[in-house]
């Protein structure tokens, strides 16, 4: 089965750093690479996703790298501010099967102010 | 929409105890999910359903069972409660064919087995 491996597991940046967070996997069949974010006390809600056929994506500060043939994708916060401080999950699936996505032991970032 | 709901928020149980957590998710969701959630561990899929009548073990579903009765509906039922299994449980939902989307996820429920 896919076996996803998350790094660090704790970041601590300084408000207006960049942070970064990267995540392999070990199936070459996944497709679909979410991430999420969980707040204290939430449950976890997706930030961003990139599928197999792009390289990256962009949301304002935040943007997803995938290399498919390193098998590794990250995740870039820019401008890091105090709210993004939370737990980040990078997760790996196989898009069109009935396989269940793989998280990764998860991030926390901690934005100092 | 009120998205996916868990009730409830927080319960204590004695050892041996049984209990049902409650799950539901008012976006016609095909796919459903338990997750337990562990310090440091990321979340561990419990069993998931991928429609009503059809459900399947994940990763950690001794001591669990499920029932999915309808589509906005998939309770969680604890038969024995042991130690091991304090956690925060997060009930999900997402829609597709078959994986490749977003899931949604309740708020949790925080269980103490004592």
């Amino acid at each position: 089965g896919e076996n996803v491996e998350q790094h660090p597991s704790t970041l601590s940046v300084q408000e207006g750093d960049s942070a970064v967070i990267k995540c392999t996997y070990s199936d070459s069949a996944s497709n679909y690479f979410p991430w999420y974010k969980q707040e204290l006390g939430k449950g976890p809600q997706l930030i961003i996703d990139i599928r197999s056929n792009v390289g990256e994506k962009k949301d304002q500060r935040i943007a997803v790298t995938l290399n498919k043939t390193a098998k590794h994708f990250s995740l870039h916060i820019t401008e890091t501010q105090p709210e993004d401080s939370a737990v980040y999950f990078c997760a790996a699936e196989l898009s069109g099967g009935s396989y269940i996505p793989t998280f990764g032991r998860g991030t926390s970032l901690i934005v100092h102010p | 929409n009120a998205g996916v709901t868990q009730t409830p928020k927080f319960r204590i149980l004695k050892i041996g105890q049984s209990m049902t957590l409650q799950c539901a998710q008012d976006m016609n969701h095909n796919y459903m999910y338990w997750y337990r959630q562990d310090p440091g561990m990321g979340l561990k899929l419990i069993y998931y359903s991928v429609g009503a009548g059809i459900t399947d073990k994940g990763e950690v579903p001794n001591g669990y069972n499920v029932s999915r009765s309808t589509t906005e509906d998939f309770p969680l039922r604890l038969e024995l409660a042991a130690p091991s299994q304090t956690s925060v449980y997060f009930c999900a939902s997402s829609w597709g064919e078959g994986g490749g989307e977003t899931q949604y996820f309740g708020p949790g429920t925080r269980l103490l087995v004592l």
